[in-house]
């Protein structure tokens, strides 16, 4: 059974950092590539970022470019989402997705972390 | 900038089907394969449709995706309770290498 469980949210003030985390089980971890994916308070779906399986790309909305940057450790089955000078807006659900295969749909996705940006 | 627009809420009968719309705009050409979720708040979303018309496993009959041109729609017969939730388009945009999702659709199954 496929698996992906967020960490790491919490309540951060504007101008902070947070590292989202996001364990993976249940597939061949290195075979896929990931995705982060945010939903602010009633708010749609909103894709951050991509890596590929091996990690040598990445790539992000424009949004968060220069602020989040997601990383992966295959040898760890887990995906991470650097979040630097966070915002208000910054306030959502995230959500870690795998690809069916590289830039080809999420096909499973975890249960969300809530990141609150708030002084 | 890359859009999909969805009607902001769509409703029908216990029973019967409804169809969510979802337009590309012109951007968007028979390589761009369109993908559907549904959400319920405060759970993981779900792939319905991938490919624009097909199904995972898993995913009963009721629900169907087609594509004609740069629009897509979803389909879901046999309206059930438990069908009331949000429901997203997506594609990937290989000019921009960006994930795009339309606004979202509210199911409402009155």
């Amino acid at each position: 059974e496929v698996r992906l469980v967020e960490s790491g949210g919490v309540v951060v003030q504007p101008g902070g950092s947070l590292r989202l985390s996001c364990a993976a089980s249940g597939f061949i971890f290195n075979d896929y590539a990931m995705h982060w994916v945010r939903q602010a308070p009633g708010k749609g779906l909103e894709w951050l970022s991509l890596i590929t399986w091996d990690g040598r790309s990445t790539y992000s909305a424009d949004s968060v470019k220069g602020r989040f940057t997601i990383s992966r450790d295959n040898s760890k089955r887990s995906v991470y989402l650097q979040m630097n000078s966070l915002r208000p807006e910054d306030t959502a659900f995230y959500y870690c997705a795998k690809d069916r295969g590289a830039a080809a749909g999420f096909d499973y996705w975890g249960q969300g972390t809530l990141v609150t940006v708030s002084p | 900038q890359s859009v999909l627009t969805q009607p902001p809420s769509v409703s029908a009968a216990p029973g019967q089907k409804v169809t969510i719309s979802c337009s590309g705009g012109s951007s968007y050409t028979g390589n761009n394969y369109i993908f559907w979720y549904q959400h319920l708040p405060g759970t993981a979303p779900k792939l319905l449709i991938y490919d624009n018309d097909k199904r995972p496993s898993g995913i009963p009959d009721r629900f169907s995706g087609s594509r004609s041109g740069t629009s897509a729609t979803l389909g879901i017969t046999g309206l059930q309770t438990g069908d009331e939730a949000d429901y997203y388009c997506g594609t990937w945009d290989g000019d921009l290498s960006v994930w795009v999702f339309g606004g979202g659709t509210k199911l409402t199954v009155l």
